[in-house]
């Protein structure tokens, strides 16, 4: 079971808008630690996605951006494409557990 | 540019030791902090270890405590993971991953680049 929760799926059609879910608790992401989120296309590493809540590394499309609020974060993604399958992990650092942890996962598929 | 490539997994018997490696490569290895994250099959992603830039600090996820050990050589850009007394739900995908730069104020708690992961396979 994952420290930070998350839907296991969600789907949306090309173009379509998607919002993915991140739900912690008071001693992760309720305790201001930021939340960061990583794509895993199939069969390859995780890779950077969104950084520091809602800050995209060099290279990462504009249609990705992030947001916080109190123990929840989200990642929401505009104009769908099919090379936006995969899945998507939330991750943040727990002051209770003093590690970092992340979400189960959430497999995006384009319809 | 940023290549992290692990090596040393394979199939061992529950029990065995295994030990991972983590080549670095196109930055100054010696700054950055280093972590080890797994991944079960089918599953998904659990932190492992870090240990700071100088090798000075290293913490444990809990269900490793005791029997992982984290390393690092900064003279050969490597970094190291020791799996001691394997158990079967240690089959996994095992990811070494850079930490960024902290400033004078703070670190940040997430990971800026990845490797392409080894596979351990406990199984008798």
């Amino acid at each position: 079971q994952s420290v930070l929760t998350q839907p296991p799926s969600v789907s949306g059609a090309p173009g379509q808008r998607v919002t993915l879910s991140c739900t912690g608790s008071s001693s992760n992401i309720g305790a201001a630690y930021d939340v960061h989120w990583y794509q895993q296309l199939p069969g390859t590493a995780p890779k950077l996605l969104i950084y520091g809540n809602n800050n995209r590394p060099s290279g990462v499309p504009d249609r990705f951006s992030g947001s916080k609020s109190g123990t929840s974060a989200s990642l929401a993604i505009t104009g769908l494409q099919a090379e936006d399958e995969a899945d998507y992990y939330c991750q943040s650092y727990d002051s209770s557990l003093s590690g970092w942890v992340f979400g189960g996962g959430t497999k995006l598929t384009v319809l | 540019q940023v290549q992290l490539v692990e090596s040393g997994g394979g199939v061992v018997q529950p029990g065995r030791s295994l030990r991972l490696s983590c080549a670095a490569s196109g930055f100054t290895f010696s700054s950055y902090g280093m972590h080890w994250v797994r991944q079960a099959p089918g599953k998904g992603l659990e932190w492992v270890a870090v240990m700071s830039y100088d090798g000075s600090n290293k913490y444990y996820a809990d269900s490793v405590k005791g029997r992982f050990t984290i390393s690092r050589d900064n003279s050969k850009n490597a970094l190291f993971l020791e799996v001691n007394g394997l158990r079967a739900e240690d089959t996994a995908v095992y990811y070494c991953a850079r930490s960024p730069l902290c400033s004078s104020a703070s670190c940040p708690y997430y990971f800026d680049f990845w490797g392409q992961g080894t596979l351990v396979t406990v199984s008798s």
